[in-house]
């Protein structure tokens, strides 16, 4: 069965720390990646997504993720985070022709001004 | 409207009694999925559609919960017999018909909780 984790429930971090949230999946065949952030009060919005090509894949708000398809990862970077970054973090995946998505519990990051 | 609709946006009913929740997803996206978020939890799949039919309905938990589009367009997710473990955040999502790969684009969620 599919299955995704998140390696960091909560994460507190000041304004310009560098942030990394970990995702790893359980899915042998081809997969869809994606990430989606809901901020206080919002519905989830997506950030970035993997289909094809390039593993390094380039977001909105400057975030950036890796597919690293040996290690069934795909982490979520930032060089610098802002105070607008407080959200909470979802991994999700869609295995092979599945229109489903599987999602990872979250992770709450709280950045400090 | 812009982007996907859910209402209404809270929800309190009484053990037992029946409800209905519903999605107006974005206008021509032909793919509807429902997804249940638990307190602490990541989102749950629910159903998906693609036009009228149901293509998935793996992730109902019970045969108390049933969901419907009988236009290809607007959704509507009934639960039957509601129990205290249905509180939840039921989030519909919808997305075009370009294929597989494609995201989906969320409402702000229907807030239930059965007392």
């Amino acid at each position: 069965a599919q299955s995704v984790s998140q390696h960091n429930h909560h994460v507190i971090l000041s304004e310009a720390a560098s942030l990394e949230l970990g995702c790893n999946y359980s899915y042998g065949g081809t997969v869809n990646l994606f990430w989606y952030v809901q901020y206080p009060g919002q519905h989830l919005q997506l950030l970035l997504k993997y289909f094809s090509g390039d593993p390094l894949v380039k977001g909105i708000k400057g975030f950036e993720a890796e597919f690293i398809k040996s290690k069934f990862s795909f982490n979520l970077r930032k060089p610098s985070v802002q105070w607008s970054d407080t959200a909470e973090y979802f991994c999700a995946v869609k295995g092979g022709n599945n229109r489903k998505l599987i999602w990872g519990l979250g992770t709450s990051l709280a950045v400090n001004p | 409207g812009a982007g996907v609709s859910q209402t209404p946006s809270n929800k309190v009913t009484e053990k037992g009694k029946y409800v209905e929740l519903r999605c107006d997803p974005i206008s021509g996206h032909t793919a509807l999925y429902w997804y249940r978020q638990s307190l602490g939890q990541g989102p749950e799949f629910l159903i998906y559609f693609q036009g009228t039919g149901a293509a998935d309905d793996s992730g109902l938990p019970n045969d108390r919960f049933f969901a419907v589009r009988p236009e290809g367009s607007v959704s509507t997710l009934k639960i039957q017999r509601t129990e205290r473990g249905d509180s939840a955040v039921y989030l519909c999502a919808s997305s075009p018909p370009q294929g597989g790969g494609t995201e989906a684009f969320f409402g702000q969620g229907t807030r239930l909780t059965v007392v």
